[in-house]
């Protein structure tokens, strides 16, 4: 199976950088991935690493290590509107059961 | 942009009866899923559905769950007698999913539903 470990807050001030780590238990997946929600809403996509190594997406960067165990979401110049949920997910190698992690929740203060 | 959509936004239902949450997936899509969240809670998977058929389903996903693609279109998710613990979010997504070094799920808005 599958388990995932985020930590349950993290704040920071606008501006600031902030990494929100995942550690994971799996027998084997395809990749990990990141989704941001905000209150209320809907789960959306931000990044996705296949292979170890560092992916960068803007202001938004996700770091994966496989013979870790860990991954990381790695959030540049902190905006308010960053102030949400984050999660981790991972697909098993087998069948198309996708699981979350926890989640974080970022505060973004001014 | 394309998108996915949900209806109702909100669902209140008392307890025993049968709800179903639609879903309209993005049209070249070929993978559909639900999910669920509790209120405060992580995103659990309910079910995966490819090819009109379930691929993968949760332990959650029990017989009162199940779930319909009843047309080209729309993908439904039934709960025949609800129970005070359903009470959550219900989302549904859709991927692509031809290419396995990318994976991005398009999450619908999701539908509230409270069993009272």
């Amino acid at each position: 199976g599958q388990s995932l470990e985020q930590p349950s807050e993290v704040t920071a001030v606008e501006g600031a950088i902030v990494q929100i780590n995942c550690t994971y238990q799996t027998s084997g997946f395809y990749g990990l991935s990141w989704y941001q929600q905000h209150d209320g809403g809907a789960p959306t996509f931000l990044s996705y690493n296949a292979l170890d190594g560092l992916e960068e997406t803007g202001r938004f960067s996700s770091f994966l290590s496989r013979s870790d165990s860990y991954g990381y979401l790695l959030l540049q110049e902190l905006q308010m509107k960053d102030s949400a949920s984050y999660f981790c997910a991972v697909r098993a190698l087998t069948g198309q059961n996708f699981v979350f992690g926890p989640g974080t929740r970022l505060s973004v203060l001014p | 942009e394309p998108e996915v959509t949900q209806t109702p936004s909100h669902q209140v239902t008392q307890m025993g009866q049968e709800v179903i949450l639609r879903c309209v997936p993005i049209s070249n899509h070929l993978y559909f899923y639900w999910y669920r969240q509790i209120l405060g809670q992580k995103v659990e998977f309910l079910v995966s559905f490819y090819n009109n058929e379930i691929s993968e389903k949760s332990e959650i996903f029990d017989d009162q769950f199940s779930v319909e693609r009843p047309d080209g279109s729309n993908f439904t998710l039934k709960i025949r007698s609800t129970k005070l613990e359903d009470s959550a979010m219900y989302f549904c997504a859709s991927s692509e999913f031809q290419d396995r070094t990318q994976e991005t799920q398009y999450f619908g808005p999701g539908t509230r539903l409270l069993v009272l």
